[in-house]
């Protein structure tokens, strides 16, 4: 079946705008969640949504960054005035986040690059 | 909140030797430990986990350990080929309620043909 994707998969943006990244996680999964990887470092947690509750925004580094989910499905992840440090891969995943079954489907990731 | 440790962060093996990733967490309650496997330009990917009730669990060239009274769980990796090299991630949570994996930073393991 399909899996998690994401979009744009590259965004390249001029310091300053404002830009949305998009994810369309697996049919089902009611969890979701967003990480930044920055080169050759870890997986960075930003936000996590899990069906109806609110979400956990502890991850977020700054009020720059907001995410929402609409209808209990697609996400998207939206940074304002960008800065050349949220130059990054941005990585969505979801998951059953079931008893029996807590693994993580990623998706391809969107580049950014902020110039 | 959890915290976990993986050391090394980076290991060179000749093809056919072993390798071992170790990882420490911080949170007792952590019943839940997951290995993922980021090949260079690709998403990261379920390669085994454990759960508290067992202390291993083995799949082909793949095994897991863990160790909750040490709080340390441990990836090893037989007959290394050249395409288990990739960044391996370990994680720790709790089941139940919010499941927020806690990574660690990952280990660059290279293989050596």
């Amino acid at each position: 079946g399909a899996g998690v994707s994401q979009s744009p998969s590259n965004k390249v943006t001029e310091k300053g705008k404002d830009v949305e990244l998009r994810c369309d996680p697996i049919s089902g999964h009611t969890a979701l969640y967003w990480y930044r990887q920055s080169l050759g470092q870890g997986l960075e947690f930003l936000i996590y949504f899990q069906g109806n509750s609110a979400p956990d925004k502890s991850g977020l580094p700054s009020d720059r960054f907001s995410a929402e989910r609409t209808g209990g499905s697609v996400s998207t992840l939206t940074i304002q005035r960008t800065q050349q440090e949220d130059s990054a891969v941005y990585l969505c995943a979801s998951s059953l986040a079931i008893s029996s079954s807590y693994e993580q489907y990623f998706g391809p990731g969107t580049r950014l690059t902020v110039t | 909140g959890e915290n976990v440790e993986q050391h090394p962060s980076t290991l060179s093996v000749q093809e056919g030797d072993s390798a071992v990733i170790k990882c420490t967490y911080s949170d007792s309650a952590s019943n839940y430990f997951p290995w993922y496997k980021q090949e260079l330009g690709k998403r990261p990917q379920l390669i085994i986990d454990i759960r508290s009730n067992v202390g291993e669990k083995k799949d082909q060239r793949i095994a897991v350990t863990l160790n909750k009274t040490a709080k340390h769980f441990s990836l090893h990796i037989t007959e290394t080929q050249p395409e288990d090299s990739a960044v391996y991630f370990c994680a720790a949570s709790r089941s139940g309620g919010s499941y927020i994996p806690t990574f660690g930073r990952g280990t660059s393991l290279i293989v050596h043909p």
